[in-house]
């Protein structure tokens, strides 16, 4: 079966612009969670979406937002962006509390 | 929330040679997985060992939920098995898919 894909996989942005990932989750899946990977504080959670509500979330500002439809396929975005936004964005789905399955990733570089 | 702290860091060795990669966490859980991260950035799922052992050819791994530690082993290395290994936990009912990352192992193994 098809894994998780994440679009698009490479992105450059300008200080202050705006942008949008996202994630189409493993079919049947209902839970897709963000995480940002960067050099100096590694993977950390940004949020959790099930159902269309978000169940957890993450020690982010408020520029990190995110949303999930009613396929589960879910959304994050981060306006105002800056510098220390460059990161890889990993997005992850799972049944219910079960095993997490990676997508490949999205590389955004901020200049 | 849960912590998850990996030993060694970085960790070198020998073609031909075993390894034993350590994962700590802070509280019980119902998630541990085990990840392998490609040099493109994608995590590849290993084990998903809340408890118990498992064992995949020269790969295996071991969770002792009571005394809140998982160990990787690997045997025979090979080059290919170079990269960075993450540990990664979830708890709680309200935080199961809230999935919280150690800094990893950087495993580099030398023909």
């Amino acid at each position: 079966k098809a894994g998780v894909t994440q679009t698009p996989r490479y992105l450059i942005k300008t200080r202050g612009q705006q942008v949008t990932l996202s994630c189409s989750p493993i079919s049947g899946h209902r839970s897709v969670s963000w995480y940002q990977q960067t050099p100096g504080q590694g993977l950390q959670f940004l949020f959790e979406y099930f159902s269309e509500t978000q169940r957890n979330k993450g020690n982010f500002p408020g520029r990190f937002s995110g949303r999930q439809f009613s396929n589960s396929r879910s959304e994050m975005n981060v306006s105002t962006l800056e510098l220390g936004d460059s990161a890889l964005y990993l997005c992850a789905s799972s049944l219910q509390n079960t095993e997490a399955f990676f997508g490949q990733g999205t590389r955004l570089t901020v200049v | 929330g849960i912590q998850v702290e990996q030993s060694p860091p970085d960790l070198i060795l020998q073609e031909g040679a075993n390894s034993t990669l350590r994962c700590n966490f802070s509280d019980s859980v119902n998630n541990l997985q085990w990840f392998h991260q490609n040099p493109w950035g994608q995590l590849i799922n290993l084990f998903y060992i809340p408890s118990g052992t498992k064992q995949n050819g020269r790969l295996s791994a071991t969770t002792v939920a009571t005394e809140r530690y998982s160990l990787l082993y690997i045997s025979s290395s090979q080059t290919t098995d170079s990269g960075v290994y993450f540990c990664a936990a979830a708890g709680g009912y309200s935080s199961a898919s809230k999935i919280i990352f150690g800094s990893g192992t950087r495993l580099s193994i030398r023909p």
